[in-house]
């Protein structure tokens, strides 16, 4: 079957423009992720949704990073006004709930300049 | 709070040996899971094997295990008969079961198969 999509595959912006990634779950997967992880480390937790509300924000770094989900389907991550700092690979993962196995999408590879 | 430590930067091994990578989870939680995963060049991250700490036997998952020292708090992972299709970045991660199922991942090691 089809696994975790993500969109798109890379992204260049500018500084201080807003970018949308999206993740697209396997059909069935109540719980989605967001994770970061900057060039050379390991992933950071940023958002985790149970259906489509967000019971554990606690790892978006700031107010210019926000997310929805619309239902148990697709997921948008938006950075608005982007700065260098933001500059990572953005990957997404779900499972059918929060002590399942956690399938990953191919990630965004955001770059600012 | 959970800190999940990788010390090891690279690994290097030879095809058919073995190689093993060190992790160390520490949290004050005493229900968790703990998690191997592998990530080559394509950025997909792959789970390589789970292990739940009110378990203590190891897991296995064919040439891959694990030696989980709970009050050690190491959780190493053994590759055995090393493949070329091994080489990846291969990242130890863990979740409390107060935690929402967020992972907490180490830095990752770097593994190197020669021929």
């Amino acid at each position: 079957g089809a696994g975790v999509s993500q969109s798109p595959s890379n992204k260049v912006t500018e500084k201080g423009k807003d970018v949308e990634l999206r993740c697209d779950p396997i059909s069935g997967h109540t719980a989605l992720y967001w994770y970061r992880q900057r060039l050379g480390q390991g992933l950071e937790f940023l958002i985790y949704f149970q259906g489509n509300s967000a019971p554990d924000k606690s790892g978006l770094p700031s107010d210019r990073f926000s997310a929805e989900r619309t239902g148990e389907s697709v997921s948008t991550l938006t950075i608005q006004r982007t700065q260098q700092e933001d500059s990572a690979v953005y990957l997404c993962a779900s499972s059918y709930g929060r002590y399942n196995e956690q399938f990953f999408g191919p990630g965004t590879r955001l770059t600012v300049l | 709070a959970q800190t999940v430590t990788q010390s090891q930067p690279e690994m290097s091994v030879q095809e058919a040996e073995t190689v093993t990578l060190s992790c160390t989870y520490d949290t004050s939680e005493s229900d968790y899971y703990l998690f191997w995963y592998k990530q080559p060049p394509s950025r997909q991250m792959i789970l390589v094997i789970r292990q739940e700490a009110y378990k203590q036997q190891n897991a296995t998952e064919n040439r891959f295990s694990v030696n989980f020292q709970k009050a050690a708090k190491s959780f190493s992972l053994k590759i055995s008969d090393s493949q070329l299709g091994d080489a990846a970045m291969y990242f130890c991660s863990g979740m409390t079961t107060d935690s929402w199922g967020k992972l907490q991942f180490g830095a990752g090691t770097q593994v190197v198969v020669t021929p």
